[in-house]
């Protein structure tokens, strides 16, 4: 069965930066697009960025503005999403998530983890 | 942007009811519409990829229909674990992938 973990999140001041990290396991990750969405406490949720399968083409939400970057290591079975610059509207729980294509990507999200908690607070 | 507009905003029915939930997209977005479930402390589950093509195990109650603007989430007779947050999400004019505002379907 498909395993992710994510893992970085934590309490966080404005203005500072954070890396989360998805492990992923039991399914071939270098075949895959992988994305970071997150869900803000009690509401939605928003589908933050895609990585493709090499890591070569990277789409991000409009509402990052260039402050969060996704890269992978296909050697280590990781994601990441390194966000900068943090706002108290950033505070959500920060899930990754398999791509349901192989190689070339369907944009539906077949496997989720468990998701990592950001809270920003001065 | 594609905005998704999901109705209900919640439903209340009892086990063995029939749900119909409803999600409609502000242009075509033709087949390209995902259905997720997610329970209280949970990730999100998906169910319903293509508007109509339900995922490996999937109980044979849940159904996806719809094209165009408007798609429909049905539950043929509620099982007292379907009750949940239901989100629709469309893949078809990207980035951004959309998701509806979703639809609490909770127990009368």
């Amino acid at each position: 069965q498909v395993h992710l973990v994510e893992s970085g999140g934590g309490v966080i001041q404005p203005g500072r930066s954070l890396r989360l990290s998805c492990a992923a396991s039991r399914f071939s990750f270098s075949l895959h697009a992988m994305h970071w969405l997150r869900q803000a406490p009690g509401k939605g949720l928003e589908w933050v960025a895609a990585i493709s399968s090499d890591g070569s083409q990277k789409y991000y939400a409009d509402s990052l503005k260039g402050r969060f970057t996704i890269s992978r290591d296909n050697s280590k079975n990781t994601l990441y999403l390194q966000m900068n610059s943090l706002r108290a509207e950033d505070a959500a729980v920060y899930y990754c998530a398999r791509d349901m294509g192989q190689l070339w990507p369907l944009y539906y999200f077949d496997y989720w983890g468990q998701g990592t908690l950001v809270t920003v607070s001065s | 942007e594609i905005v998704l507009t999901q109705s209900p905003a919640t439903l209340s029915l009892s086990p063995g009811e029939r749900a119909t939930l409803s999600c409609r997209a502000s242009q075509s977005i033709t087949s390209y519409l995902a259905w997720y479930q997610q329970k209280p402390g949970q990730a999100p589950r998906l169910l319903i990829f293509d508007a109509s093509n339900r995922v490996t195990g999937l109980p044979a109650r849940f159904s996806g229909s719809g094209s165009g603007t408007d798609f429909t989430l049905t539950i043929s007779s509620l099982e007292p674990e379907d009750f949940a947050v239901y989100y629709c999400q469309q893949r078809s004019n990207w980035p951004p992938i959309a998701f509806g505002q979703g639809t609490r379907l909770e127990i009368k």
